[in-house]
């Protein structure tokens, strides 16, 4: 069973497109995190939910929207898609008073 | 959170212990030490984790420096599949901004035959 899951693995797009990387746990955990992977393997922190409530919420551009409709799933909305995109999109839960963090298999987003 | 300081590549023996070490010289008082590890085109994947008292699971075992400011990764028989970047992190649990932690650039470690 795979406890964090999102899909599409891989996702290629011309620029100006809108996409969704989407992305369920089934831990029964209250806090989902998205973050980004650069080219150069640089793991940052884009958001995070707590409940379905934003907790986290680093600079990033207003393109990207996420949407949590409920506490196993945090779904990542990205509009007008730009080539600074391309990167690896990780979903990652945790319970919130627990703290280690569980990841996704990752989404590899390019844009063309 | 503290930062950490990892050197950025090792090599290990096939069967050897592998030994990864890591500097946490700021880290407060309620601040764990979490050790993970990124195999290629796979997500981060959790090893172990402590506060001040040495820990062991069926992955691998830390040891924290009695002043905590540094702590080792030690995965006691390394195969070729331990080939992976390890990231050393602190951070507070209970904390509103647990995942809010840097993975920093991590080790790179290569295990050969």
């Amino acid at each position: 069973d795979t406890a964090v899951s999102q899909t599409p693995k891989y996702l290629v797009t011309q620029m100006g497109n809108d996409k969704s990387i989407k992305c369920e746990q089934n831990l029964g955990h209250d806090t989902m995190y998205w973050y980004k992977q650069d080219s150069k393997k640089f793991l940052k922190i884009m958001f995070s939910y707590n409940n379905k409530e934003l907790i986290i919420n680093e600079t990033v551009p207003n393109r990207f929207s996420p949407k949590s409709p409920d506490k196993a799933h945090l779904n990542l909305h990205i509009n007008s898609l730009e080539l600074g995109d391309s990167a690896v999109y990780f979903c990652a839960s945790s319970q919130h008073s627990g703290n280690t963090i569980y990841f996704g298999e990752g989404s590899w987003l390019t844009v063309v | 959170d503290a930062k950490t300081t990892q050197p950025p590549s090792m090599d290990c023996a096939e069967g050897r212990a592998a030994n990864l070490p890591c500097n946490h010289s700021t880290i407060s008082g309620n601040e764990y030490v979490y050790w993970y590890r990124q195999i290629h085109s796979q997500g981060p994947q959790y090893i172990i984790h402590g506060l001040k008292n040495n820990e062991t699971n069926e992955m691998a075992s830390l040891i924290i420096t009695e002043d905590r400011k540094s702590s080792t990764l030690i995965l006691p028989h390394a195969t070729l599949r331990d080939t992976a970047v390890y990231y050393c992190i602190v951070r507070a649990n209970l904390n509103t901004n647990a995942g809010k932690s840097t993975f920093g650039d991590g080790t790179t470690l290569t295990v050969k035959p």
